[in-house]
């Protein structure tokens, strides 16, 4: 089984930086993924790490450690339209998610 | 179609009644997934399935049913709905390949009386 942790919620100014951390324990990694979730809508895919490093898409950039059970998210350059629940989700060698409880961000003017 | 359709959007049910939720996908994705989100407990997975003709059972899989008789189609069935049932629910895929990432339904509301 996996058991994932990641804030609760988070709030930061336009313009700023935030990092959302996400620590797991998992019985069998393959795979973390992050998702952004807007209010009553969808989850909607953000990133995908299997190896230890960063990954970088535009604003967003998610970064993985596997020995120390650890992932963050990274915001760059927030805008008001990154209101958002982020779920950390780590997939196990049967291919199956499991997803944290989200954290919630809330960019502010 | 583009992507993953739900039916319906919303429900109120009354509590003891059977419901189908349907999903639709037209992308050929291999595997689909049934997930249940609550608040402040996340996305619970209750059934999956890797091809057509087989299913198997997720986290939380007591009260709910599945079948995959086709590559599009994965209904998820509860059989007598309870109010514990209540929830939002998301259909997904993913083509088991590379990353293997999945994509999601719009989702049900579902509200059990």
């Amino acid at each position: 089984g996996q058991n994932i942790d990641q804030p609760t919620e988070m709030t930061a100014t336009e313009g700023a930086i935030v990092q959302i951390n996400c620590t797991y324990q998992t019985s069998g990694f393959n795979g973390l993924f992050w998702y952004q979730q807007h209010a009553g809508e969808a989850p909607t895919f953000l990133s995908y790490n299997v190896l230890d490093g960063l990954e970088e898409k535009g604003r967003f950039s998610s970064f993985l450690s596997r020995s120390k059970g650890y992932s963050y998210l990274l915001l760059k350059e927030l805008q008001m339209k990154d209101s958002a629940s982020y779920l950390c989700a780590v997939r196990d060698s049967d291919y199956k998610l499991s997803f944290g409880a989200g954290t919630t961000v809330t960019v502010r003017a | 179609i583009a992507g993953i359709t739900q039916a319906p959007t919303s429900q109120i049910l009354a509590a003891g009644r059977r419901m189908t939720l349907r999903c639709t996908q037209d992308m050929r994705h291999n595997a689909m997934y049934w997930y249940r989100q609550d608040l402040g407990l996340g996305l619970r997975l209750i059934h999956y399935s890797n091809t057509a003709g087989t299913t198997g059972k997720g986290e939380v899989p007591d009260g709910y049913s599945v079948s995959r008789a086709n590559t599009d189609d994965f209904p998820l069935t509860l059989a007598s709905a309870v109010p514990s049932q209540t929830s939002v629910y998301f259909c997904a895929s993913s083509d088991l390949a590379g990353a293997d990432t999945q994509y999601f339904g719009p989702g049900t509301r579902l509200t059990v009386l």
